[in-house]
């Protein structure tokens, strides 16, 4: 089955410092979306994407469509500790209603 | 601001028992979806729901599971005869449709069969 890679795994950061995640596949996608999830909760929409090559930005998190559709990454600049939480990637599959999750990015901010 | 809401917060059901778990979607949102996230897992898609017909289910979705639009803003899905490995969190999300895919998710129904 369509399987998004997420990387890295987890990440323990320091205040202050930016964060860099991405999501690959080797299938093609027509939109990409990035959740935050926190403990017990449901995922927050953070940012969506729309076209190859799109750079979307909200606050300190910016997000990039990659050119061959298979790929996105999201960036947190000068992260905080209220950032601490698990990061998803989705994907639409290219002719379907159907999201794929990437298997997430667990954020420790250490202050 | 609107919101996906979901009821119960936390479901308790016996083996074989049939649950169903209730969304209300974004009022003007047209496409609506249900996730299921088994513990310290990724979220998986079970199916897409749009003109009150399934238009996309993936291969968890098999004859246990229905889903429903009983009346102009319920969503739910039925699981008949659950499993011990049907504990899960369940999520609704709901979009607008029309070129417009951000999806927005509920809090979940924790379903913890015994």
């Amino acid at each position: 089955g369509q399987q998004l890679n997420q990387s890295p795994q987890s990440m323990f950061i320091q205040e202050g410092e930016d964060v860099s995640m991405n999501c690959t596949s080797s299938s093609i996608f027509n939109t990409w979306l990035w959740y935050k999830q926190d403990p017990g909760e449901g995922p927050v929409l953070l940012i969506a994407l729309y076209k190859a090559g799109e750079l979307t930005s909200n606050g300190r998190l910016t997000a990039q469509f990659g050119i061959t559709r298979k790929d996105s990454f999201l960036n947190i600049s000068a992260s905080i500790p209220s950032d601490v939480g698990i990061y998803f990637c989705a994907g639409q599959l290219v002719g379907t209603y159907k999201y794929i999750f990437g298997t997430g990015t667990r954020l420790k901010v250490l202050a | 601001e609107p919101e996906v809401t979901q009821t119960p917060s936390h479901q308790v059901t016996q083996m074989g028992q049939e649950v169903i778990l209730r969304c209300v979607p974004i009022s003007n949102h047209l496409y609506f979806y249900w996730y299921r996230q088994i513990l310290g897992q990724k979220v998986e898609f079970l199916v897409s729901f749009y003109n009150n017909e399934i238009s996309e289910k993936s291969e968890i979705f098999d004859d246990q599971f229905s889903v429903e639009r009983p009346d102009g803003s319920n969503f739910t899905l039925k699981i008949r005869s659950t499993k011990l490995e049907d504990s899960a969190m369940y999520f609704c999300a709901s979009s607008a449709g029309q070129g417009i895919n951000e999806q927005y998710f509920g809090p979940g129904t924790r379903l913890t069969v015994t």
